[in-house]
């Protein structure tokens, strides 16, 4: 089955602190992940994507396909960083549906 | 560009009542699609169209109805609503040229 398992629904840490939001999956064929945030009071947007390797602001995720994860880190998390994360994955060569994990609020006190 | 866009931004339903949640987009992306959003699920794909004139079911598709109308607009009837269809509603659009999803800014929908 398809699937995204995000296992927090909400991480709080402090600022200055590292972030990892957990991302595992199931695909039967070659999958390509995603990062999609939700500030408050604005639309979900992608922050970034595991094919173009981009740091985007200050997140990175690494593909493992040996673990089948796609965690998003950040090394020191900054207020503005609070929001809803959602991990979202698609087929890698043909055209298939978006499947969302259920999120995760990250919440970055001062 | 307004990118994606909905109406209306809140609606307030009695259960049986019936209304139409409406999307357009101005980015002449072929695919568009209709997501609920509820604490604790995610997003969940209610139904979606892969090119103008073709619709499909996603996860969650019972008690909705949906219409592509064109290539910019794709709206989501609810015909007989329920307290079990508050939620926010996204519509999204997406592009041939890569996977990447463009979001409305969400319905948020009451039914008492």
């Amino acid at each position: 089955a398809q699937r995204v398992t995000q296992p927090e629904k909400l991480l709080s840490v402090f600022k200055g602190a590292p972030v990892e939001l957990k991302c595992n999956y199931s695909y039967s064929g070659s999958p390509e992940l995603f990062w999609y945030v939700q500030y408050s009071r604005q639309r979900l947007q992608l922050l970034l994507r595991h094919i173009s390797r981009e740091s985007i602001k200050g997140f990175t995720a690494d593909l493992n396909k040996g673990e089948t994860s796609f965690h998003l880190k950040k090394p020191f998390a900054q207020e503005e960083d609070s929001a809803m994360y959602y991990c979202a994955l698609t087929s890698l060569y043909n055209t298939d549906k978006l499947i969302f994990g259920t999120g995760t609020r990250l919440q970055v006190f001062p | 560009n307004a990118g994606v866009t909905q109406t209306p931004k809140f609606q307030v339903l009695k259960t049986g009542q019936s209304m139409t949640l409406q999307c357009a987009q101005d980015m002449n992306h072929n695919s568009m699609y209709w997501y609920r959003q509820d604490p604790g699920m995610g997003l969940r794909l209610i139904y979606y169209s892969a090119s103008e004139g073709t619709t499909d079911k996603g996860e969650v598709p019972n008690g909705y109805n949906v219409s592509r109308l064109n290539k910019r607009e794709f709206s989501l009837r609810l015909e007989s609503a329920a307290p079990s269809q508050t939620s926010v509603y996204f519509c999204a659009s997406e592009g041939l040229a890569d996977n990447e999803q463009f979001f409305g800014p969400g319905t948020r929908l009451t039914v008492l």
